[in-house]
């Protein structure tokens, strides 16, 4: 079936950076495109970015500029790196497997506080 | 890229069906196939129902049903338990590897 396990989140200042690590296993990483999905307290979901197998990616308008997704086939693992960390970046982060153009595996979250 | 519009809550009997919608555009919903649905318990991760607009995941309840008409979306959930009360999230494919989610809805079974 496959798990995905987030880790890095934590409390950073507004204008901070931060790394969001993301570790498959049980699938065949190089044959899935891997999201990010966040959601913010109490809200709804958002998508924030996809990396496809060709290590192509995509960004949502609200993080472009700010956050870079980067895969690892090696180790199997996908990475956020989030710059210019704003309050409105305050959520709980998922790694996501995308399968049929749906987001089929999700992790457990990795809570982000941005706060001074 | 606009979040697809939910109903923010919606409500049935045990037993009964219920139907949630999402609305979109013909740039996401009404221009793909690819509208999925999830399932999110309090304080855990989402869980496909539904993707490809009306295909289940295996170990999903057949009772979970998708379709599709132009614009709009539905989740159709008969033969309502207890367990089914949570929220619920659809999501569109957008084109150019983008996706966009609902705003979530709150099902309630009285």
């Amino acid at each position: 079936e496959g798990q995905l396990l987030e880790s890095g989140g934590g409390l950073v200042q507004p204008g901070g950076s931060l790394r969001l690590s993301c570790a498959a296993s049980g699938f065949t990483f190089t044959n899935y495109a891997m999201s990010w999905v966040r959601q913010a307290p109490g809200k709804g979901l958002e998508w924030v970015s996809t990396i496809l197998n060709s290590g192509h990616t995509v960004y949502a308008e609200s993080v472009k500029g700010r956050f870079t997704i980067s895969r690892d086939n090696s180790k199997n693992t996908v990475s956020l790196q989030m710059n210019s960390l704003r309050a409105g970046d305050t959520a709980v982060y998922y790694c996501t497997q995308l399968d049929y153009y749906a987001h089929r595996i999700w992790g457990q979250g990795t809570m982000v506080t941005v706060s001074s | 890229q606009s979040a697809l519009t939910q109903p923010r809550s919606v409500s049935g009997s045990p037993g009964q069906s219920v139907t949630i919608s999402c609305t979109g555009t013909s740039s996401d919903v009404g221009g793909y196939h690819y509208v999925s649905w999830y399932q999110q318990h309090p304080g855990k991760a989402p869980k496909l129902m539904i993707y490809n607009v009306n295909s289940r995941p295996s170990g999903v309840p057949d009772r979970f049903s998708g379709s599709k008409s132009g614009n709009t979306a539905s989740l159709t959930i008969s033969g309502l338990q207890a367990e089914d009360e949570t929220d619920y999230y659809c999501c569109s494919y957008a084109g150019n590897y983008i996706w966009v989610f609902g705003g979530g809805t709150k099902l309630t079974v009285l």
